[in-house]
């Protein structure tokens, strides 16, 4: 079954120093998708960033990067900068590219950043 | 990237009764899907919602506590039948689509900015 795993209930970074948010999973298929999502105190899900699993290059999205190592089924988001704004909850997710139960995203528990001044 | 709007955007609720969750997206969709996050947890898959079919929904869920409908390609609702407290979560839809934020080729899957419902 498939399962995602962050070990990080809650990060502290310093304000303009980058920080690496954990991500591990599990699956049996060869062909999914991982994504990160941000969820500020309003609730609202923000897609930050997506890696195939045969994508060869690890994704970037500006301030995000995503640190994919298969071997490991590790899938680690990097926020360059930390900026104030970025505090907030992140979740890992992932998706079963040819799974019959279609585009159904699997999430982990999520990680609490905090952004100290 | 998809445009997801959401209604209500908030709402209090009495046990017992039912409230209906609407879902708008920009542009057409062949599949929508419905997750509900309880207070400090992650999201969970209720059920997804195709246009022109029954919905699937996921184990723990059933369609008598929450029935949807799809009746076009770009709209969907979620009802949260005879509410207890146990509901009082967030409740969110999102649509897949192969368009990233910047308008590139990209998988991704967009979600709207959810409902809180308060269930006293």
């Amino acid at each position: 079954a498939q399962k995602i795993t962050q070990t990080q209930p809650g990060m502290f970074v310093q304000e303009k120093e980058a920080v690496t948010l954990d991500c591990t999973y599990d699956t049996s298929d060869q062909s999914y998708g991982l994504f990160w999502y941000k969820q500020p105190s309003s609730g609202e899900m923000i897609f930050l960033i997506y890696q195939g699993s045969y994508d060869e290059q690890n994704a970037t999205e500006g301030r995000y990067s995503l640190n994919f190592q298969k071997a490991r089924k590790s899938a680690n988001l990097v926020i360059s900068a930390s900026q104030l704004g970025d505090s907030a909850m992140y979740f890992c997710a992932m998706r079963e590219v040819w799974s019959n139960q279609g585009g159904k995203l699997i999430f982990g528990q999520g990680t609490e950043l905090s952004v100290k001044p | 990237s998809a445009v997801i709007s959401q209604k209500p955007s908030r709402d209090i609720c009495q046990r017992g009764t039912s409230l209906t969750i609407q879902c708008q997206v920009d542009s057409q969709v062949t599949m929508m899907f419905w997750y509900r996050q309880q207070p400090g947890q992650s999201l969970t898959l209720i059920a997804t919602a195709n246009q022109g079919s029954e919905a699937t929904y996921e184990s723990g869920f059933v369609i008598d506590k929450f029935p949807i409908s799809r009746p076009n390609l770009t709209f969907s609702t979620l009802t949260v039948s005879n509410m207890s407290p146990e509901d009082s979560s967030i409740y969110l839809c999102s649509v897949e689509s192969q368009w990233g934020p910047s308008g590139g080729y990209q998988e991704t899957q967009y979600f709207g900015p959810g409902t809180r419902l308060l269930v006293l």
